[in-house]
């Protein structure tokens, strides 16, 4: 696609519920990471994907969160038993590769409140 | 740990004034740095990236500026314009690392 896609843009869920986001990144783009940014916070990397690679998991905040990447393009970020604190805008991100020192590509992200 | 601080955290000026944004880090064992511009709601857009080897890029009415060895970076706006209003976030990849670190930015608005 044209830039990097994100679904949903906005979503409301109950304490305790699970929500699933979805990052389809730029055709031919072997990396694919996940930040959250939550209100008047800097960005916080969760998540990262290289290829057919083990994704590197070392900025998932607990075992409440988890992330595939199927076909080596379309990525989803799962969060289980929401909580109050995971209120953030989730922010995908894609870049041909990482270990080239491309330029990262950033879509609109998804605002997620947990009510 | 790498951090990035990025002051003002805000800053004002009237249309057509030059400025500069600053960005600095703790560790200069960096890949490359990034600049981003962010606006209300919308994700993160790329200005301009600097690899460890450069000492500037540019585009258009921007330039980057990186001193690797004195953990710094600075982007010039010339001639500001109120489009140019936004938060402004740079962010460092460090050699052999899969992360960015980034700073928490500087929220620029230009008055008309």
């Amino acid at each position: 696609g044209a830039g990097v896609s994100q679904s949903p843009s906005n979503k409301v869920t109950e304490k305790g519920k699970d929500v699933e986001l979805r990052c389809d990144p730029i055709s031919g783009h072997t990396a694919l990471y996940w930040y959250r940014q939550s209100l008047g916070q800097g960005l916080e990397f969760l998540i990262y994907f290289q290829g057919n690679s083990a994704p590197d998991k070392s900025g998932l905040p607990s075992d409440r969160f988890s992330a595939e990447r199927t076909g080596g393009s379309v990525s989803t970020l799962t969060i289980q038993r929401t909580q109050q604190e995971d209120s953030a805008v989730y922010l995908c991100a894609s870049s041909l590769s990482a270990t080239s020192g491309n330029t990262i590509y950033f879509g609109e992200g998804s605002w997620l409140t947990v009510v | 740990k790498q951090e990035v601080t990025q002051i003002p955290a805000a800053l004002s000026v009237p249309e057509g004034e030059n400025l500069v944004l600053n960005c600095s880090f703790t560790d200069s064992a960096i890949y490359n740095l990034q600049w981003f511009r962010q606006d209300p709601g919308k994700g993160l857009t790329s200005l301009l990236l600097i690899q460890s080897s450069q000492r500037e890029q540019t585009s258009g009415r921007l330039n980057a500026s990186l001193d690797k060895s004195s953990g710094r970076s600075t982007l010039y706006i010339a001639a500001s314009q109120p489009g140019d209003s936004a938060t402004y976030l740079c962010a460092v990849k460090e050699t052999g690392a899969n992360n960015l670190f980034f700073g928490t930015g500087t929220r620029l608005t230009v008055i008309p």
